[in-house]
């Protein structure tokens, strides 16, 4: 079952822009991360915020979380073209002493970063 | 630097043939998942382990089995392959609920 939604879609800018993606989820969470993807590539761990923070930086990454509205924006700034990709949330919303988790991650957005 | 080992990068196998996928990590992790990625479906979780000899279903198990015998290997089977299982399959590890995920490159199915 899909618990993340990405919106947009598709993202397409010039570079140097600001990209903002955002993802919405249906139960509470745990945490909730970003991935990005490579065209037919494995996915890469981006940035990882827990349920009761607010907003987390690293690099030219910043994440945002909402849990009173479900929802999370991440923003990438002065982007490049190596930044094209596919962008992933995934929240982890397993009970938080349990044993075992795992992520679900919603359908991406696909952003292409025009030089 | 840590790493997600899949065996294969491409793979073709005929209708009803067994499948192995095999997944390596060198990081001592306890956690590993198995996904299957398909256009307009995103990723879907199938199995995933918490620990040597557990295995837990994901979302979506039918036709699918897995086996970890050793902490650092974690394998997917398709018992009988079928058209429907032609996809990119994606292994991850992670160390534990509070970090990432580390993921491989992939490996990309075709059944024909």
């Amino acid at each position: 079952s899909q618990q993340g939604e990405e919106d947009p879609q598709a993202l397409s800018i010039q570079e140097g822009e600001n990209a903002t993606m955002n993802c919405s989820y249906k139960t509470s969470i745990n945490n909730l991360q970003w991935y990005r993807q490579n065209s037919g590539r494995g996915l890469v761990h981006l940035i990882l915020i827990r349920s009761n923070e607010r907003e987390k930086h690293s690099g030219r990454l910043r994440v945002t979380l909402d849990t009173s509205k479900k929802s999370s924006s991440l923003l990438i700034t002065a982007s490049r073209a190596a930044d094209t990709a596919s962008y992933f949330c995934a929240t982890d919303t397993s009970y938080s002493g349990a044993g075992s988790y795992q992520l679900t991650f919603g359908k991406g957005t696909k952003l292409s970063v025009i030089p | 630097d840590v790493k997600v080992t899949q065996s294969s990068r491409y793979l073709v196998k005929r209708t009803g043939e067994k499948v192995f996928l095999e997944c390596v990590q060198d990081m001592d992790h306890e956690n590993m998942f198995w996904y299957r990625q398909d256009p307009g479906l995103g990723l879907r979780l199938i199995y995933f382990s918490y620990d040597v000899k557990m295995k837990e279903k994901g979302d979506i198990p039918e036709g699918y089995s897995v086996s970890r015998e050793k902490k650092e290997r974690f394998s997917l089977i398709l018992e009988s392959a079928s058209t429907n299982q032609t996809s990119m399959y994606l292994c991850a590890s992670s160390y534990r609920r509070s970090y990432g995920y580390t993921f491989g490159s992939g490996t990309r199915l075709t059944v024909v």
